[in-house]
């Protein structure tokens, strides 16, 4: 069946360093790929997404591009703030489904 | 302000008691789910609705139900808890099914069976 897997946290950074979350997929279709956020207390906000092969996804200063020939999305940022501290999730969801696949989260710390 | 409510945000009860968590959206979303967080699990589905009085099996359906008689009502029901329920629950909702638009997430219920 579809997963994903996503790097083992938590991840801790100092403000302003580059930011790498690996994420990796397996699928039967073509499906699409999301990465989400979620904030202490609070429900997983839709950070990105892309839908096809070689799309990019942005928002907010991250970016993850969808490569279908390593089946991988993985989430970068430039420049992280002590703001972007939370967990984040990719998840999938493949064609016909009604349901995302989320991998098991990853831990983020954001130092100043 | 548009959003996803659930209730209660914190629940703790005894194995065989009964309880239902409520979940409410005020966007006229046609798609509502629910979603258990365990750690390194991720998010897994329970169920799902398309529409009023249409609802299906995610993954990991054993031990709940659910009904969808309002649209913007999405309740989740243990009929006979136990400590393998123990859990984060999400509600969520789109406006047309997952992935064509954004999945709102409810604030979660932290569910302790003892």
């Amino acid at each position: 069946g579809d997963s994903v897997t996503q790097m083992e946290g938590p991840v801790t950074l100092s403000e302003e360093a580059f930011l790498t979350i690996n994420c990796t997929y397996t699928a039967t279709g073509y499906p699409s790929l999301f990465w989400y956020v979620q904030y202490p207390g609070e429900g997983l906000q839709l950070l990105l997404k892309a839908t096809k092969a070689d799309d990019k996804g942005s928002n907010k200063g991250f970016e993850a591009t969808y490569r279908k020939e390593t089946t991988s999305f993985h989430l970068e940022k430039g420049s992280v703030q002590v703001s972007d501290s939370a967990v984040y999730f990719c998840a999938l969801k493949d064609q016909g489904a009604q349901k995302l696949v989320f991998g098991q989260g990853t831990r983020l710390t954001i130092n100043p | 302000e548009a959003q996803v409510t659930q209730n209660p945000r914190y629940l703790i009860t005894v194995t065989g008691k009964k309880l239902t968590v409520t979940c409410s959206q005020n966007m006229n979303h046609e798609y509502m789910s629910w979603y258990r967080q365990d750690p390194g699990l991720g998010l897994r589905q329970i169920y799902y609705s398309m529409n009023v009085e249409v609802t299906d099996k995610g993954d990991v359906p054993e031990g709940y139900k659910v009904s969808r008689k309002e649209k913007r009502n999405f309740p989740l029901i243990l009929e006979s808890p136990s400590p393998n329920q123990t859990s984060l629950y999400f509600c969520a909702s789109s406006l047309q099914g997952v992935g064509n638009s954004p999945l709102h997430f409810g604030n979660g219920t932290r569910l302790t069976v003892t």
